[in-house]
């Protein structure tokens, strides 16, 4: 079934430094990509996605492409800050034509990121 | 416009207790999902539901029941709890679910414990 692999946290990271949270998935077709991001004590948020190969998604900095060759959805973002520290999950949904038809999202198990000034 | 609401925010059940987790949406959307959240894991679904009186299973849906009589509304029901039920549960709402590009809109959620 399809499902999606991210890299294990903590990562703990000091401000203004580049942050790259890797994410990979396994789907039949072509799947939507999202990152969410959970900050503490909040449900999820929707941070960006990305619909088709080659697509870029971005939102506050953050920056993600769909490569469908490598099946990644990596989450990059030049310079954090601490208002950054939270919990980030990559995610995907199916396309209805290959068995989409509950329309839920399969996430993989969330990234904790701590930024420190 | 309150999006998805949720309550309790907290709550802790004994064993055997039931409990209902409320969860409401003012957008109009079709499809309702709930997940449940386990540390250090993600989010997996426990039942959705694509429209007023439609409701099915998801990954997880042993010891919980839903309902749908509204499209707002989408209470998750917990009968006799058991300590495997201790998680955070988020509800979430979707446009068209077939639509693989739609955001899921989720509540702020339910931190329970079952003791």
């Amino acid at each position: 079934g399809d499902s999606v692999t991210q890299m294990e946290g903590p990562v703990t990271l000091s401000e203004e430094a580049f942050l790259t949270i890797n994410c990979t998935y396994t789907a039949t077709g072509y799947p939507s990509l999202f990152w969410y991001v959970q900050y503490p004590g909040e449900g999820l948020q929707l941070l960006l996605k990305a619909t088709k190969a080659d697509d870029k998604g971005s939102n506050k900095g953050f920056e993600a492409t769909y490569r469908k060759e490598t099946t990644s959805f990596h989450l990059e973002k030049g310079s954090v800050q601490v208002s950054d520290s939270a919990v980030y999950f990559c995610a995907l949904r199916a396309n209805k034509n290959y068995g989409g038809s509950q329309g839920n999202l399969i996430f993989g198990k969330g990234t904790k990121l701590s930024v420190k000034p | 416009n309150a999006g998805v609401t949720q309550t309790p925010k907290f709550h802790i059940l004994k064993i055997g207790q039931s409990m209902t987790l409320q969860c409401t949406q003012d957008m109009n959307h079709n499809y309702m999902y709930w997940y449940r959240q386990d540390p250090g894991m993600g989010l997996k679904l426990i039942y959705y539901s694509v429209g007023a009186g439609i409701t099915d299973k998801g990954e997880v849906p042993n010891g919980y029941n839903v309902s749908r009589s509204t499209t707002e509304d989408f209470p998750l029901r917990l009968e006799l709890a058991a300590p495997s039920q201790t998680s955070v549960y988020f509800c979430a709402s979707s446009p068209d679910g077939t639509i693989s590009y739609n955001e899921q809109f989720f509540g702020p959620g339910t931190r329970l414990t079952v003791l």
